[in-house]
């Protein structure tokens, strides 16, 4: 079945860039997403990639996307404080024609 | 106003009771989702249905139901509660036609089981 992976934790000073990286199943994911969640919140849509690309640059944000390896990885640049959040990395199977189906999260810290 | 909202938002219950969390949305999206998180074990699909008539099983729906009750409303039950359905629970929505196919999150319920 689809399966997505991504690390558990990563830790970061402030400033620095943080990258986030993940692995998926499923070759015929239209898109994938990358959703944040806030503490006591539910998850929001941060970035997604169209899967014929293979870089989506937004503001601080760039998306790398690797279909060979099936390996997408997200890079935030200047990382804050406020970027300390959960973020999910999710592929959506069957050209999209079944739910995504989301990575267990990778929680980063950003230290001050 | 939230567009996906969830009730309860918190809950406590005793082991062998009947819960139910509700999910209504105002985004006319036909496509609802039910999903669990667990810490460590990320967003595990419960439930979800693609229109008013469709229910589907989803990764680790032993132990819930559903209903889908109209369009904007789509309801989550446990029928005897135990402890390790202690979660959040997550409601979304998508839309059917165009666009990326991007999931919208209620705010999320936390169910204690006792």
């Amino acid at each position: 079945g689809e399966d997505v992976e991504q690390s558990l934790f990563l830790s970061v000073r402030e400033g620095d860039s943080s990258v986030i990286n993940c692995t998926y199943t499923d070759s015929s994911s239209t898109y994938l997403y990358w959703y944040k969640q806030e503490p006591g919140a539910g998850l929001q849509l941060l970035t997604y990639i169209f899967s014929n690309m293979d870089m989506k640059q937004d503001q601080r944000l760039t998306v790398l996307l690797n279909k060979k390896d099936k390996h997408l990885s997200l890079r935030i640049a200047d990382t804050q404080t406020g970027d300390s959040a959960i973020y999910f990395c999710a592929e959506s199977p069957n050209s999209g024609n079944t739910p995504l189906v989301f990575g267990k999260g990778t929680r980063l810290s950003v230290i001050a | 106003d939230a567009d996906v909202t969830q009730t309860p938002r918190n809950r406590i219950t005793k082991t062998g009771k009947r819960i139910m969390l509700e999910c209504s949305q105002t985004k006319g999206h036909d496509r609802m989702y039910w999903y669990r998180q667990d810490p460590g074990l990320g967003l595990r699909l419960i439930y979800y249905s693609f229109d008013v008539k469709d229910i589907n099983k989803g990764e680790i729906s032993d132990g819930y139901s559903v209903s889908r009750q109209a369009q904007a409303k789509f309801s989550l039950s446990l029928e005897s509660a135990i402890p390790n359905q202690t979660a959040l629970y997550f409601c979304a929505t998508s839309d059917l036609e165009g666009n990326t196919g991007e999931l919208f999150f209620g705010e999320g319920s936390r169910l204690t089981v006792l």
